[in-house]
């Protein structure tokens, strides 16, 4: 049981550049989500999804588009890469439901440099 | 002012020593509150979770809600080099769909020394 995979774990992008950062999951859950972290700031939702076919905006949405089509996956886009969204990104997973029972399960990251 | 608020630390301490781990919150329609433990260049995992007040206790691990206060805690016993990790906590209000928008605090870095 893999849990929550991420590609790629490091990427370099020069600014204007475009990417997708892409996340699957085989726990059949319904939830996932985007999180960037950075020093000082701590994880900060960027989008989320609660099923195929239904995305919405978390609190830093700006610069990145995301689609779900399955279950499995929730690819993130960068369209033009700026130095600002330097980061590293996390990709998380959990039943819908109550966060009480439902705990989030994470990715291991990707670690993004826009030059 | 953020909603959670997370001394970054470093934090170090011998190893057998009793760490405690603290986070305060502005709002109060948070009910759930989780601890969440990240070694370096992994995901963060659930170490433990509450809901609404009270303690709640898992091997050398006790986590405590003030909601009074809005003020929690997590402590940890005979403290060991492998607890060595960034240390976040998380709260969520009840949402009408996605429940798991959870607010994290920044971490706070614990080191123990052997």
């Amino acid at each position: 049981n893999a849990g929550v995979t991420q590609t790629p774990k490091f990427q370099v992008l020069k600014t204007g550049q475009s990417m997708t950062l892409q996340c699957a999951q085989d726990m059949n859950h319904e939830y996932m989500s985007w999180y960037r972290q950075d020093p000082g700031m701590g994880l900060r939702l960027i989008h989320y999804s609660v099923g195929a076919g239904i995305t919405d905006q978390g609190e830093v949405p700006n610069g990145y588009n995301v689609s779900r089509s399955t279950t499995e996956d929730f690819p993130l886009r960068l369209l033009s890469a700026a130095p600002s969204q330097t980061s590293v990104y996390f990709c998380a997973s959990s039943y819908v439901g109550s966060s009480y029972n439902s705990p989030l399960h994470f990715g291991n990251g990707t670690r993004l440099t826009v030059t | 002012q953020k909603e959670v608020e997370q001394d970054p630390g470093p934090l170090s301490v011998p190893e057998g020593a009793i760490v405690s781990l603290n986070c305060t919150y502005s709002n109060s329609a948070f009910q759930y509150f989780m601890w969440y433990r990240q070694y370096s260049r992994k995901g963060p995992e659930l170490l433990m979770y509450t809901y609404s007040s009270g303690n709640k206790e898992d091997g050398r691990f006790t986590a405590q809600v003030d909601k009074s206060s809005k003020y929690i805690s997590l402590f940890i016993r005979d403290s060991q080099p492998s607890d060595s990790a960034t240390y976040l906590c998380a709260m969520s209000a009840r949402y009408g769909g996605a429940t798991n928008k959870l607010i994290f605090g920044t971490g706070t870095l614990l080191a123990v020394q052997p």
